[in-house]
């Protein structure tokens, strides 16, 4: 079992719908939970940071960090065609090190 | 502003031969790092340094040599180029202090 699982899609959406994307992890270690944003033939960027659980809320895109559940989304409202890319999830245990585990990415579609 | 700079971008090897990816940041980072990035995989870190002269095996270190000389640069050596290091290799870099990752825009690898 991976230790952090993400559906890799592809998810084909409309403009201005809700999007939700998800992972799961196992390792209860982990405190800081990140969303990069990689488009086509680019490297990933980073689009949401949060430490431990909770939520967190930058213009249309908000991060929700479940602990208790090992579960945290990445929520886009009022998604549009440049919003169109692959959203990789990323945990640490702590802050510095080289302890990130990625998820696959999931593939997003958001369709004019 | 260039931020991580990678070359080359796109490389053909034959099975057995050597090469190496160059990796340059210029935001005088102590932290870099190597990544492959496979379909249904995620990100995997090859090798990672946190300082001029100090470095590491990360997950998937087999096949791949590094050297940290200075605090720019971060070459990837591929000794003997085997088809399942056909992949896209990413450099990143960060601060000591903080989680946040920038990349590079990637090199895509071919071996056959």
């Amino acid at each position: 079992q991976k230790e952090v699982e993400q559906d890799p899609g592809p998810l084909s959406v409309p403009e201005g719908a809700i999007v939700s994307l998800n992972c799961t992890y196992s390792n209860s270690a982990f405190q800081y939970f990140m969303w990069y944003r990689q488009y086509s033939r680019k490297g990933p960027e980073l689009l949401m940071y949060t430490y431990s659980s909770g939520n967190k809320e930058d213009g249309r895109f908000t991060a929700q960090v479940d602990k208790s559940s090992k579960y945290i989304s990445l929520f886009i409202r009022d998604s549009q065609p440049s919003d169109s890319a692959t959203y990789l999830c990323a945990m640490s245990p702590q802050a510095g090190g080289f302890k990130t585990m990625f998820g696959a990415g999931t593939r997003l579609f958001v369709k004019a | 502003n260039a931020g991580v700079t990678q070359t080359p971008k796109f490389q053909v090897l034959k099975t057995g031969q050597s090469m190496t990816l160059q990796c340059a940041q210029d935001m005088n980072h102590e932290y870099m790092s190597w990544y492959r990035q496979d379909p249904g995989m995620g990100l995997r870190l090859i090798h990672y340094s946190v300082g001029a002269g100090i470095t590491d095996q990360g997950e998937v270190p087999n096949g791949y040599n590094v050297s940290r000389s200075t605090t720019e640069d971060f070459p990837l050596r591929l000794l003997s180029a085997a088809p399942s290091q056909t992949s896209v290799y990413f450099c990143a870099s960060k601060s000591a202090t903080n989680e946040k990752l920038f990349f590079g825009s990637g090199t895509q690898l071919s071996v056959l």
